[in-house]
């Protein structure tokens, strides 16, 4: 049983396209987030949602849209793709809004994205 | 503004060797501190947190970190290292809901 699974694990797509990247868990946490990991594997928060409620949005591109239709779920929609947006993106999900606070997080595996 | 550094970007060991880890974190209030490892193509999997109480944290893996206050430090440890412990490390500080992660560090696992 995979507490945060991403699908799809690899994404490889052309320039301008729309894609989207799903995400569950069943940990029964109230909290989930989307981080990109970038080539040198730097990673940054891009948006964390409490019960389905945007609360952290961290100066992303308007091409890039969450949608959380439950507490359990954290899909990540990305609106005409450029080259810089191809890295690794992982979803978690924590007990609580501060987690990264005094609760960890969990990650998924991660999904690939590849822009050419 | 908070932040974490990873002073060392590439660490090689020998198998069975001791390994030392730094992270260097900046943060005005008492932080809490984690340490993930990322194995190739995986995922960020937690190895020790702190959030308070004893300086010592011991994880998973055999590994263990020291919380220093004045060294606004966390710096990660094994006695000896096997080499399935080959990945990425990440030192992070958590609050206002969020991970600020140092950059990492690659270790290396020679034979």
């Amino acid at each position: 049983d995979t507490a945060v699974s991403q699908t799809p694990k690899y994404l490889v797509t052309q320039m301008g396209n729309d894609k989207s990247i799903k995400c569950e868990q069943n940990l029964g946490h109230d909290t989930m987030y989307w981080y990109k990991q970038d080539s040198k594997k730097f990673l940054k928060i891009m948006f964390s949602y409490n019960n389905k409620e945007l609360i952290i949005n961290e100066t992303v591109p308007n091409r890039f849209s969450p949608k959380s239709p439950d507490k359990a779920h954290l899909n990540l929609h990305i609106n005409s793709l450029e080259l810089g947006d191809s890295a690794v993106y992982f979803c978690a999900s924590s007990q609580e809004a501060g987690g990264g606070g005094r609760t960890e997080a969990f990650f998924g595996q991660g999904t690939r994205l590849t822009v050419v | 503004a908070q932040s974490v550094t990873q002073p060392d970007i590439h660490i090689t060991v020998s198998e069975g060797a001791s390994l030392e880890l730094r992270c260097n974190y900046s943060y005005g209030a008492t932080p809490y501190l984690f340490w993930y490892v990322q194995s190739p193509g995986q995922g960020l999997q937690l190895l020790l947190k702190y959030f308070s109480g004893d300086t010592l944290v011991q994880g998973i893996k055999g590994f263990e970190a020291e919380f220093k206050r004045s060294q606004s430090s966390f710096n990660l440890r094994k006695p000896s290292v096997h080499w399935s412990d080959a990945a990425e490390y990440f030192c992070a500080v958590g609050r206002t809901g969020k991970l600020i992660f140092g950059q990492g560090t690659t270790l290396q696992v020679k034979p």
